[in-house]
């Protein structure tokens, strides 16, 4: 069965500083995998997706993530972190094999970022 | 805006009230999505509807009732809720399912408090 884990609840990171959320994955076949976010009283925003190629992936806001096949982590990062950055981090994946080919979330990671 | 508006933005009802959550999206997508969101736990997929057919009932209790009358609009039904119940529903869309790099829209969630 496909799932994630984030294993932090909450991350705190100075302003300026770079960020790091973390991303582990577990799926039978190839996984597809993305990362949302969810700014408070508001749904989830895609951020950005690895699918296949480059293993640095590019999204918005300047945040990018790094897949990693052999430690099966897809860790969001981000060089510099804003206050405006705080905010709910999901991590998801999508197992092709699995027929419904739906998104599963993790639990989320609260980022904090202090000024 | 994601283009995806939920209504109402808070409800409390008792269990024995019988309430209906509302989704509409106005993106010309073709599926659509209701997810279960409960602090610490990770995101619950519960329905999905592609061109108003369910393709994926999560394993939900039957006092949650899903009804698709076309592309655009999506509600949930709920009758006879338990305090459990309490949460943030989610609605989403996107263009079709089944894609590997199918992107969702949110909405902004309703609020959900069962007393």
């Amino acid at each position: 069965a496909q799932s994630v884990a984030q294993p932090e609840d909450q991350v705190n990171v100075a302003e300026g500083n770079p960020l790091t959320v973390k991303c582990t994955y577990s799926v039978s076949g190839n996984p597809y995998l993305f990362w949302y976010v969810q700014y408070p009283n508001r749904g989830l925003q895609f951020l950005l997706k690895y699918i296949t190629g480059d293993n640095l992936v590019k999204g918005s806001y300047g945040f990018e993530a790094e897949f990693n096949k052999s430690q099966t982590s897809f860790h969001l990062k981000k060089p510099s972190a804003l206050v405006s950055d705080s905010a709910l981090y999901f991590c998801a994946v999508r197992d092709m094999r699995t027929g419904a080919n739906n998104l599963f979330f993790g639990t989320g990671t609260r980022l904090t970022v202090i000024p | 805006e994601t283009g995806v508006t939920q209504t109402p933005r808070h409800l409390v009802m008792g269990m024995t009230n019988k309430k209906s959550l509302k989704c509409e999206q106005h993106l010309g997508h073709n599926a659509m999505y209701w997810y279960k969101q409960s602090a610490k736990k990770p995101l619950e997929l519960m329905f999905v509807y592609n061109f108003k057919e369910q393709t994926e009932n999560n394993s939900v209790p039957s006092r949650f009732s899903p009804e698709c009358p076309n592309s655009s609009h999506l509600f949930l039904h709920l009758h006879t809720l338990q305090p459990e119940d309490s949460a943030l529903y989610l609605c989403a869309s996107s263009q079709r399912t089944g894609g590997s790099d199918e992107k969702l829209f949110f909405g902004s969630g309703t609020q959900l408090s069962v007393l």
